[in-house]
């Protein structure tokens, strides 16, 4: 099965609220996921990635939490600002460079 | 570093007529690129996957003949919506697989809105 589900759908955060997405995925081949960054009109945007040899990767604001056994991974924005609005795609891969395979999106909106 | 370029980044045509689009890879070599075809609010979907110096692999249900695809260097993809018609419109995403990645990461152009009238 080489689909990736992605959730909520749609997210509206308060500004320095925490952002919480997450995906799941069902083939045990893939070894490396990635989230994108998309604005209305532009191209994705490589935010950051993660390997299932680690439980937690972080980037500044941004980290990926790794639940292999449940093959689940999700993303943490922390301290959300209205800049981070825009929709994020997790995404999910095999052998390190073969085609993505996405999730649906989610669509944040950061308030005020 | 990784950046990639695409060429045009909206275009109208009349329909009949072919549109080709420009993908490079500014800064690095990419042996592999993706083309993705895009529909308002939905995720991306993957068209093609071409390797420099041979045939692009199709995914199912894409006509080859009317998406040409040519990975003619490391560093550029060209995409040629042939015969174009108003089903065509839509916002085409091209991505480049970094080689010197440890991963392969992709990193994606700006994406060209192209409208077939």
């Amino acid at each position: 099965q080489q689909q990736v589900k992605q959730s909520p759908q749609s997210l509206i955060v308060q500004k320095g609220g925490i952002s919480i997405i997450n995906c799941a995925y069902e083939n045990t081949a893939f070894d490396y996921f990635p989230w994108y960054q998309q604005f209305p009109g532009k191209g994705p945007a490589l935010l950051i990635a993660i390997r299932p040899d680690v439980s937690e990767k972080k980037e500044g604001r941004f980290t990926i939490s790794f639940n292999k056994s449940a093959k689940q991974f999700s993303l943490h924005i922390m301290d959300s600002q209205p800049g981070d609005s825009a929709t994020y795609f997790c995404a999910a891969t095999t052998g390190g460079g073969n085609k993505l395979t996405f999730g649906t999106g989610t669509q944040l909106k950061v308030e005020l | 570093g990784a950046v990639v370029s695409q060429h045009p980044s909206r275009v109208i045509c009349k329909s009949g007529t072919s549109v080709k689009i420009e993908c490079r890879s500014l800064d690095f070599q990419a042996t592999t690129m993706f083309w993705y075809r895009q529909f308002p609010k939905k995720s991306l979907m993957l068209m093609a996957t071409s390797n420099e110096g041979s045939k692009a692999t199709y995914e199912q249900g894409v006509e080859k003949d009317k998406f040409l695809i040519n990975h003619a260097s490391l560093t550029l993809s060209t995409l040629t919506v042939t015969s174009a018609h108003p089903e065509d419109s839509s916002f085409y995403i091209c991505s480049a697989r970094a080689v010197e990645r440890a991963f392969g990461e992709q990193y994606f152009g700006p994406g060209t809105r192209l409208t077939v009238t």
